[in-house]
Order: structure tokens, then sequence, then C-alpha cells
């Protein structure tokens, strides 16, 4: 089962280079989210989506942009990295259920990046 | 103050000990709570939701109080396979999607 999948799963940039990171569910989940974890930090959340063709921003979304042209992907991109933009990012989609008890969210592997 | 709070460890603990870990929450309006794993340079996993009247997965016991905004998780006879960070999660507010993750607290299992 791939359930979330990443890609890719490193990468390393220079300042002011753009990138885009992919992250592909096939458990046909709606909602689809875009977190980052730094040390000391926890993960948080930079953008998310509710559906194919929406999204929104999180609590740290700038710097980034996000798109969902298709249900099954989310794509993650930097125009123009810069050195604090140097995390380890990760994707994740919630299940469907309407319940929040099962509000689970389940997360791919993970794509470490660096800006130099 | 922070919005999910946990003491970060790190936690050393002997095989086959008890170990406990706290977490309280700031949204007095949140309604669905969560213990996550998360092991080394891995990404979080469900370990288990935790429920208003508490709930037992095998060795593991979630404890939940809304009136003290308070969670525990309850972790008996640790093993080895147990060393990981445990984050706690709670979700944003009423009817939200959203989850907000604690910062983890780690945990070493020694032999």
């Amino acid at each position: 089962n791939a359930g979330v999948t990443q890609t890719p799963k490193f990468r390393v940039l220079k300042t002011g280079q753009s990138m885009t990171l992919l992250c592909a569910q096939d458990m046909n989940h709606e909602y689809m989210y875009w977190y980052r974890q730094d040390p000391g930090m926890g993960l948080r959340l930079i953008h998310y989506s509710v559906g194919e063709g929406t999204t929104a921003k999180g609590e740290v979304p700038d710097g980034y942009n996000v798109s969902r042209l298709k249900k099954q992907n989310f794509l993650l991109g930097l125009e123009s990295a810069a050195p604090s933009q140097t995390s380890v990012y990760f994707c994740a989609s919630k299940t469907p259920s309407g319940q929040l008890t099962k509000n689970i969210q389940y997360f791919g592997a993970g794509t470490r990046l660096s800006v130099l | 103050r922070k919005e999910v709070e946990q003491d970060p460890g790190p936690f050393n603990v002997p095989e086959g000990a008890t170990v406990a870990f706290n977490c309280t929450y700031s949204n007095s309006a949140s309604q669905s709570f969560f213990w996550y794993r998360q092991d080394c340079r891995k990404e979080p996993k469900l370990l288990m939701s935790v429920y208003s009247s508490g709930n037992e997965d095998g060795r593991f016991t979630a404890q939940l109080n809304r009136a003290s905004q308070y969670i525990s998780l309850l972790i008996r006879d640790s093993k080895l396979s147990d060393s990981a960070t445990y984050l706690c999660v709670v979700n944003c507010g009423a009817g939200s999607y959203q989850l907000t993750f604690g910062k983890g607290t780690k945990l070493s299992v020694i032999p």
C-alpha cells in the first residue's frame, strides 16, 4: 500500500533557486496538508487543501505556494528559496470521515531540504 | 500560551518500566485528541486516539480531562522498541479538521 508518497526525499538548493515538492496519495482523501518540522519547533502547518482546486493558508505560508489540480496530488512550491526554509517537509492527508474523533492524518516520509 | 504543551524530556527509562507523558492544550473548543509517535528521521504515525472515557490499547493507556484541558499517555512494561518521540495532537477548535501538534516528548528505553 503506497499511502502518501513524497518526492524528492532529499534536496539541496542554493539561495534564490526554485523547486516544487510533490505529494501524492492513493487513498482518495479530500483533505491534504503541508507541514514543516524544525528542531525545537514541532510541526507547523504551511498550507492545506480541502479538495481538488482548493487551497488555504496555514500558520507559516510566507515564501510558499501550493496547487491542488488533481485530487491525488498536492504540490508545494518555493519560488525563491531562502536559508530559513531549510527544514523537513511533511505532507499528510486526512481520512474522509466527518467525525472529529476520526480526524486522523497520515503522513508521507518527508523531504529533507537544505538551502545554502 | 502555547496551544499544545508537552514536557520535552528526554525520559530515559529501563526496560519494563512504566512511564507517563502529560500534555496540556489551550483551546477549550478542541474536540479531537491523539497521540502520535515519531521515530528518529521518520514521519509521525498515529499511536492512538484519545477518548473522553479513556482508552487502552495493549500496554498503552490514554486519558483525557476536558475540565483541566489535560491529556496523558501511560506506557506499561516499556520495550526497547518504544524508544521514540511522542507527539500530543489536538484539533484547532470546534469543527476544525486542522491539527495542532505538540513539540513532542522524547523517550529512550534502556536495556
